[in-house]
């Protein structure tokens, strides 16, 4: 079982749609999670943290379920610079180091 | 400000050579991360190197292996290189040791394996 689990995609949803994205994640004990945005060809961005209770920024919310090792984030309003590879990312403490584990990515398509 | 650099941008090798790419960390920030993404597999972890000293490493064999200098610049190096080592290499950094998941990448270097 891989650590970080997305579903590929694509995504393709219009504009102006809500679209969920779930990420599970194995180790038990991981510490903190994160969701990362890559655009086709750049480099990985922070999106935002994951809190156990929730959190929100914008169109895009992020909630953690700890006793179901899942992860997601959902985007309201999709608009067509949403369209992106989004990443999610478990920090798991390693014989008392940390160590980012990255899921493979969902890929999301905001149509016109 | 300057972001995280990486170089060269573009690495062709054959089989069985060594490779050597380069990373300049955010000024300030001393932890460097190394991943490797190829096509389909996501972001893989390489290593990580904090003030100096590697702190974890990944699923990586030997021939995988790097080093961090003292103004944190940060080198990787492949040796007998396989094909299947055809990837983008991207290096993040972040400041000092911390699990708050920001992590701040370059561009990437890209090997190509013929």
């Amino acid at each position: 079982r891989k650590e970080v689990e997305q579903d590929p995609g694509p995504f393709n949803v219009p504009e102006g749609a809500t679209v969920a994205f779930n990420c599970t994640y194995s180790n038990s004990a991981s510490q903190s999670f994160f969701w990362y945005r890559q655009d086709c060809r750049k480099e990985p961005k922070l999106l935002m943290s994951v809190y156990s209770s929730g959190n929100e920024d914008g169109r895009f919310t992020a909630q953690l379920n700890r006793a179901s090792q899942y992860i997601s984030l959902l985007i309201r309003d999709s608009k067509l610079s949403d369209s992106a590879t989004y990443l999610c990312v478990v920090n798991d403490r390693d014989s008392g180091t940390y160590k980012y584990i990255f899921g493979t990515g969902t890929r999301l398509k905001v149509l016109a | 400000e300057a972001g995280v650099t990486q170089s060269p941008t573009h690495l062709i090798k054959t089989r069985g050579q060594q490779a050597t790419l380069r990373c300049s960390p955010i000024s300030g920030h001393t932890s460097v991360y190394w991943y490797q993404q190829a096509l389909g597999l996501g972001l893989q972890f390489l290593l990580w190197y904090d003030e100096g000293e590697e702190r974890n490493r990944g699923n990586f064999p030997p021939r995988f292996s790097g080093r961090q200098f003292p103004n944190y610049s940060s080198e990787l190096n492949v040796n007998a290189l396989e094909l299947e080592d055809s990837a983008l290499y991207l290096c993040a950094s972040s400041p000092e040791l911390t699990n708050t998941g920001e992590l701040f990448f370059g561009e990437g270097s890209r090997l190509t394996v013929l």
